[in-house]
């Protein structure tokens, strides 16, 4: 079954930086998109970036263009979000979704949660 | 900037029909937009329900419909149930690989 794992979550100060990652399963990983999709804590979701299939295209949220940077290793199945110069505003559940093609968003990840605190 | 917009709340009697809808602060939502809408309980990844305006994801009971009415993407819920009661978003694709949700509909069954 289709398996999205996310890890790297925990506390950081403003101005720092984290790597999250997505471990997938379950599917062939090099033949679909991954989204990266947050929420704050009691907020909305809110979509913050895009990789294609093969890594050749990366689009980003106008709230973490230039301070976060989406890769992937597509040999060890894996979906990486670089997060730089952090804000609290970017305190939330960051989770990895599969773009099941025919723009359908139709795995989820279980969330790790960031927390950009002093 | 765009805005996608839903209902902040809404409330349904059990057995009842509701339908919620998601719509741009300026211009029409279309299939273009490929509307998706998920379904979250607190705690809880969300589940997705409908993508490309009105395919029911896998497993998904056909009381949950998509479409387009109007100028907005609509998500009906009929027979409403105890269980239904969650939040729910919508996500529109606005082109060149960005998404953009809504703010999300918090859906009371009583």
């Amino acid at each position: 079954q289709v398996q999205l794992v996310e890890s790297g979550g925990g506390v950081v100060q403003p101005g720092g930086s984290l790597r999250l990652s997505c471990a997938a399963s379950g599917f062939t990983f090099s033949r679909h998109g991954i989204h990266w999709v947050r929420q704050a804590p009691g907020k909305g979701l809110e979509w913050a970036a895009l990789i294609r299939y093969d890594g050749s295209n990366k689009y980003y949220a106008d709230s973490v263009r230039g301070r976060f940077a989406i890769s992937r290793d597509n040999s060890r199945n894996t979906l990486y979000l670089q997060m730089n110069s952090l804000r609290p505003e970017d305190t939330a559940v960051y989770y990895c979704v599969r773009d099941g093609g025919d723009y359908n968003l139709d795995y989820w990840g279980q969330g790790t949660l960031v927390t950009v605190s002093s | 900037q765009t805005v996608v917009t839903q209902e902040p709340s809404f409330s349904v009697s059990p057995g009842g029909t509701v339908t919620l809808t998601c719509g741009l602060s300026s211009g029409s939502v279309s299939t273009s937009n490929y509307p998706s809408w998920f379904q979250q309980t607190p705690g809880q990844a969300p589940r997705t329900l409908i993508y490309s305006t009105n395919t029911r994801s896998s497993g998904v009971p056909d009381r949950f419909s998509g479409s387009i009415l109007g100028s907005k993407a609509a998500l009906t819920i009929t027979g409403a149930q105890a269980d239904d009661e969650s939040d729910y978003y919508c996500v529109l694709f606005m082109g060149s690989g960005i998404w953009v949700f809504g703010g999300g509909t918090k859906l009371t069954v009583l």
